[in-house]
């Protein structure tokens, strides 16, 4: 089945630094691809999407770009903040499937 | 306007109680979606709602797990019997899904169940 595979946290990075976190998919139809942000103490809350290949999500300074050639949709941001802090989810949803597949998260601590 | 909003937020029970958890849906939304999320994993489903109808209850673990959405708003999910394996938090989210391009699923703060 359609599943979501990111890379393993926990990543710890200096204020201003250059964050990638890796996020790969398996799927047989056409999903549409997330990024869900926890912060702390609060609800996931949808960073960016993108629906189909080639499209680039962005929001907040973060980006992805779908990448269907290499089922890839890795977040980058070029300058993070200790405001960044916070667990990110990377999550598929296909067009004949009700529910968003999850990975398991990569807890992010940007320190100043 | 307001979010999805989860009650309670805290559910401390027995091995074997019987609980029920709330979700209160965006105002018309009519698609409903149950994760249960354990600790250091993401969100897992469990249900869907369309409406009032169940639309896709295949991530329900086993019988013991039943959600209900009789007026198609407000959803209750109800776990019987409960063991320690149900300890997590249990997310709701809703969307203005009405078929077709999946949109966006706002999700609820969870509701965080402890087995003892």
């Amino acid at each position: 089945g359609d599943s979501v595979t990111q890379m393993e946290g926990p990543v710890t990075l200096s204020e201003e630094a250059f964050l990638t976190i890796n996020c790969t998919y398996t799927a047989t139809g056409y999903p549409s691809l997330f990024w869900y942000v926890q912060y702390p103490g609060e609800g996931l809350q949808l960073l960016l999407k993108a629906t189909k290949a080639d499209d680039k999500g962005s929001n907040k300074g973060f980006e992805a770009t779908y990448r269907k050639e290499t089922t890839s949709f890795h977040l980058e941001k070029g300058s993070v903040q200790v405001s960044d802090s916070a667990v990110y989810f990377c999550a598929l949803s296909d067009l004949l499937s009700n529910d968003m597949r999850f990975g398991a998260g990569t807890r992010l601590t940007v320190k100043p | 306007g307001a979010g999805v909003s989860q009650t309670p937020s805290n559910k401390v029970t027995e091995k074997g109680k019987y609980v029920e958890l709330r979700c209160d849906p965006i105002s018309g939304h009519t698609a409903l979606y149950w994760y249960r999320q354990s600790l250091g994993q993401g969100p897992e489903f469990l249900i869907y709602f369309q409406g009032t109808g169940a639309a896709d209850d295949s991530g329900l673990p086993n019988d013991r797990f039943f959600a209900v959405r009789p007026e198609g708003s407000v959803s209750t999910l109800k776990i019987q019997r409960t063991e320690r394996g149900d300890s997590a938090v249990y997310l709701c989210a809703s969307s203005s899904k009405t078929g077709g391009a999946p949109n966006e699923q706002f999700f609820g703060p969870g509701t965080r169940l402890t087995v003892l």
